[in-house]
């Protein structure tokens, strides 16, 4: 597609449950990252995957959360046992090459843990 | 710890007017920054922005101030027309410098920046 492509756009779940987010990142873009935001907060990095090489986790809150990129394309992020702290919106973003910071972003989920 | 900051978290401006957003940093190391333009519902957009070996960069309407010195920068926007209306976010990188996780950018909480005709 053209742009960076986010499912769901909306999900509400309950606490406990686990939810998987997923973002198809503009095609040829080798670098794909993972950011949240809070209400009232900034763009929180979660992960960040380039190419083959392994994926930085460094922004992870906890290891409920995980994330894979399969085929160097699409990626899923993963939250389990969802908690009430966890509502923000997700957003995934893509860039050309690594080091290149012109990132594009989806338009994220807004995930809500009830 | 917010490495990245941005104090004012709204400013309103008259159409026609100079809007100035402003961003503060913290790490020494970050080497380039960005300006982030998002609307509500949409993902944010990229806007402007500036390498450390400069101290302007302007782009149409927007120019963007750096002041090392201050670890301060500055989106100036002339003039202030209502679709400017949104939220900006302030990031940072340290990419080229090496001093901190590779492609990783550090984000302010944004201002929100209402153009009232």
């Amino acid at each position: 597609g053209a742009g960076v492509s986010q499912s769901p756009s909306n999900k509400v779940t309950e606490k406990g449950k686990d939810v998987e987010l997923r973002c198809d990142p503009i095609s040829g873009h080798t670098a794909l990252y993972w950011y949240r935001q809070s209400l009232g907060q900034g763009l929180e990095f979660l992960i960040y995957f380039q190419g083959n090489s392994a994926p930085d986790k460094s922004g992870l809150p906890s290891d409920r959360f995980s994330a894979e990129r399969t085929g160097g394309s699409v990626s899923t992020l993963t939250i389990q046992r969802t908690q009430q702290e966890d509502s923000a919106v997700y957003l995934c973003a893509s860039s050309l090459t690594r080091g290149n910071e012109k990132l594009f972003f989806g338009s994220g989920t807004q995930l809500s843990v009830l | 710890d917010q490495q990245v900051k941005q104090n004012s978290p709204s400013l309103s401006v008259q159409e026609g007017r100079i809007s100035i957003l402003n961003c503060d940093y913290t790490n020494s190391m970050f080497d380039y920054f960005l300006w982030y333009k998002k609307y509500p519902a949409e993902g944010p957009t990229f806007l402007i922005s500036i390498s450390s070996i400069k101290d302007k960069n302007e782009d149409g309407r927007f120019t963007v101030f750096l002041n090392k010195s201050a670890k301060h920068l500055s989106l100036h926007i002339v003039p202030s027309q209502p679709g400017d209306s949104a939220v900006y976010f302030c990031a940072a990188s340290a990419e080229r410098s090496g001093g901190s996780t590779l492609g990783r950018l550090y984000f302010g909480r944004g201002t929100q920046l209402t153009v009232w005709p």
